[in-house]
């Protein structure tokens, strides 16, 4: 049973368009949520994050929704830029733990 | 500053060998966290520790899987008896506290090879 679900596994955005990435979450116990992007070869790199006491965070570019109610999160990045071209991966955790569960990620493309 | 190191960055092996993988965490991070990631999936936790102790294990798929941290620094994942099923990327993750919302951060992974 996945308890983080990325239901797009890819997405195609021209440059300068918004890009916007959804991730669904089953656990009502998680609050703590997270955005990593990961090249080819590398690993994770961490994006964005936001308590659930709060139902947006932004961070230049970034910005991270939390709708609790409908269990689901997304990520908006505005401006896309073609460096952004990776796959993007949601990450859940209750912060009484300290495993995140992830999501099987969305691959992002953007045209220049 | 250096992030999370990991070696080797890609280990080929072969059936029913015994590797061992390391992570150099974050100076100065308490917490350390192994994931495994396969193709086409997100990371899944493996095992954590706080300090040189294993706190959660719950991860491990079975028990030829093993992890050491005794200094409270670098940490080895150790895999017996290799099954081609246990090809992956290894990753490894600190975080400078305990608990679900520290943020962790990954080192590169591990990339395994078992024919």
């Amino acid at each position: 049973d996945q308890q983080v679900k990325q239901n797009s596994p890819s997405l195609s955005v021209q440059e300068g368009r918004i890009s916007i990435l959804n991730c669904d979450y089953t656990n009502s116990m998680f609050d703590y949520f997270l955005w990593y992007k990961k090249y080819p070869a590398e690993g994770p790199t961490f994006l964005i994050s936001i308590s659930s006491i709060k139902d947006k965070n932004e961070d230049g570019r970034f910005t991270v929704f939390l709708n609790k109610s409908a269990k689901h999160l997304s990520l908006h990045i505005v401006p896309s830029q073609p460096g952004d071209s990776a796959v993007y991966f949601c990450a859940a955790s209750d912060s009484g733990t300290y495993k995140y569960i992830f999501g099987t990620g969305t691959r992002l493309k953007v045209l220049a | 500053g250096a992030g999370v190191s990991q070696t080797p960055s890609n280990k080929v092996t072969e059936k029913g060998k015994y590797v061992e993988l390391r992570c150099d965490p974050i100076s100065g991070h308490t917490a350390l966290y192994w994931y495994r990631q396969s193709l086409g999936q997100g990371p899944e936790f493996l095992i954590y520790f706080q300090g040189t102790g294993a706190a959660d294990d719950s991860g491990l798929p079975n028990d030829r899987f093993f992890a050491v941290r005794p200094e409270g620094s670098v940490s080895t994942l150790k895999i017996q008896r290799t099954e081609r099923g246990d090809s992956a990327v290894y990753l490894c993750a600190s975080s400078n506290i305990a608990g679900g919302s520290a943020t962790q951060y990954f080192g590169p992974g591990t990339r395994l090879t078992v024919l």
